[in-house]
């Protein structure tokens, strides 16, 4: 079974530039949620999608956008970049929503760089 | 209310040795306690979970050791191995609510020496 892919691993951009992120995740799986990692703030959570919809959403300007497509592909976006948004974006991929099966897999991320 | 407190922040454990690392939340309604190990270069990957009906869970060398009253759970790695170098995180999720947001700890760098 493959797991959470997500492209590109790396990119480069300019401040305020836009940049969109994707997350194929985990076959059957229809939540995805999306993490900044950053040495400075840890792990944060962005977003979460299940069956297209927005569940949750962190505490983020609203520069950072989200969506799922009907296949629970998702994307992410980022417009007008700051220094401050060079991090490892991760995805993460689970079953359901709620109850046992909420174990969350996570991609290998996509190192942005904002130059 | 929704953090999740991390101890310690580095660790140096010999071969062999036991290495220990410490969570404690506030939310009581969390009910879902991962954690996940991450190489450098790589995505966390979950390691071990518990839920709070049960105070231990043993997978391996890997045992979660949770304290629902005192709000705190620990992971014990038994027989630390150089390749369990690594940075360990804590995480907690639940409350209610569709939702499989996960709070993370502040992370804790394992180095395991031979």
């Amino acid at each position: 079974k493959a797991g959470v892919t997500q492209t590109p691993r790396y990119l480069i951009k300019t401040r305020g530039q836009q940049v969109t992120l994707s997350c194929s995740p985990i076959s059957g799986h229809r939540s995805v949620s999306w993490y900044q990692q950053t040495p400075g703030q840890g792990l944060q959570f962005l977003f979460e999608y299940f069956s297209e919809t927005q569940r949750n959403k962190g505490n983020f300007p609203g520069r950072f956008s989200g969506r799922q497509f009907s296949n629970s592909r998702s994307e992410m976006n980022v417009s007008t970049l700051e220094l401050g948004d060079s991090a490892l974006y991760l995805c993460a991929s689970s079953l359901a929503p709620q109850g046992l099966n909420t174990e969350a897999f996570f991609g290998q991320g996509t190192r942005l760089t904002v130059v | 209310q929704q953090q999740v407190k991390q101890s310690p922040q580095s660790l140096i454990v010999q071969k062999g040795g036991i290495s220990i690392i410490n969570c404690a939340y506030e939310n009581t309604a969390f009910d879902y306690f991962p954690w996940y190990q991450q190489f450098p270069g790589k995505g966390p990957a979950l390691l071990i979970a518990i839920r709070p009906d049960v105070s231990e869970k043993k997978e391996g060398r890997f045992t979660i050791s949770f304290n629902k009253s005192a709000k705190q759970f620990s992971l014990h790695i038994m027989d630390s191995q150089p390749g369990d170098s690594a940075t360990y995180f804590c995480a907690a999720s639940g409350g209610g609510g569709a939702t499989n947001k996960l709070i993370f700890g502040t992370g804790t760098l394992l180095a395991v020496q031979p």
